[in-house]
């Protein structure tokens, strides 16, 4: 089975407005954590936004939140007021201590904001 | 900048070579990840060390070899190349708190190109 699940090859959103990139993942490890990391064109990988499998609080930084919902088992990414620099491909990844606290990166989600 | 040092940044070389490309992790973190990125590919794991030692490997293929040494850095040697090993080769580094909490930070690739 997949440890990092994320089903949008694609998305588009218009500038300014708010978009949400989906991500499960699939752990029996109760301790874990969730990551998102940006993939501009340039292609460096850009570390965004961690979440704690205990954190009573969805993680933000600026405009990223991360919309945590455990019995769901769902990470989702959300962006809020996009900007045309916000362009990239977006990988969720999820760490877990069962395996040694290996890193599992899904198959990506590339955004691309219209102007 | 991430602190992750990657060298060469681009490479192109011809089949059947073989290439060393290096990394220096960020000052302090100890363990180091190799990762391959083809063409509008996810990112394939392919080896993590911590300290010296090797941790895990993932889909390494047997041409593929690394190291860590005592000051840390880690060199990925890649030999017999073929027209397939084309990829963008990500190290990344952690600090390994025990935990699954610390972010990958990545270094900005060695891009490979194979003739």
């Amino acid at each position: 089975a997949q440890k990092i699940t994320q089903t949008q090859p694609g998305m588009f959103v218009q500038e300014k407005e708010a978009v949400t990139l989906d991500c499960t993942y699939d752990t029996s490890d109760p301790s874990y954590g969730l990551f998102w990391y940006k993939q501009p064109s340039s292609g460096e990988m850009i570390f965004l936004i961690y979440q704690g499998s205990y954190d009573q609080q969805n993680a933000t930084e600026g405009r990223y939140s991360l919309n945590f919902q455990k019995a769901r088992k769902s990470a989702n990414l959300v962006i809020s007021a996009s900007q045309l620099g916000d362009s990239a491909m977006y990988f969720c990844a999820m760490r877990e201590p069962y395996t040694g606290n290996q890193f599992y990166f899904g198959t990506g989600t590339s955004l691309t904001v219209i102007p | 900048d991430s602190g992750v040092t990657q060298t060469p940044k681009h490479l192109i070389t011809a089949t059947g070579q073989r290439v060393t490309l290096r990394c220096s992790p960020r000052s302090g973190d100890l363990s180091v990840y190799w990762y391959q990125q083809s063409l509008d590919q996810g990112l394939q794991f392919l080896i993590h060390y911590y300290n010296g030692e090797e941790r895990a490997k993932g889909n390494i293929l047997e041409r593929f070899s690394a190291q860590q040494f005592p000051d840390l850095h880690s060199e990925l040697n890649l030999s017999s190349l073929e027209l397939g090993d084309s990829a963008l080769y990500f190290c990344a580094s952690s600090v390994e708190a025990g935990g699954p909490s610390g972010e990958l930070f990545f270094g900005e690739g060695s891009r490979l190109t194979v003739l």
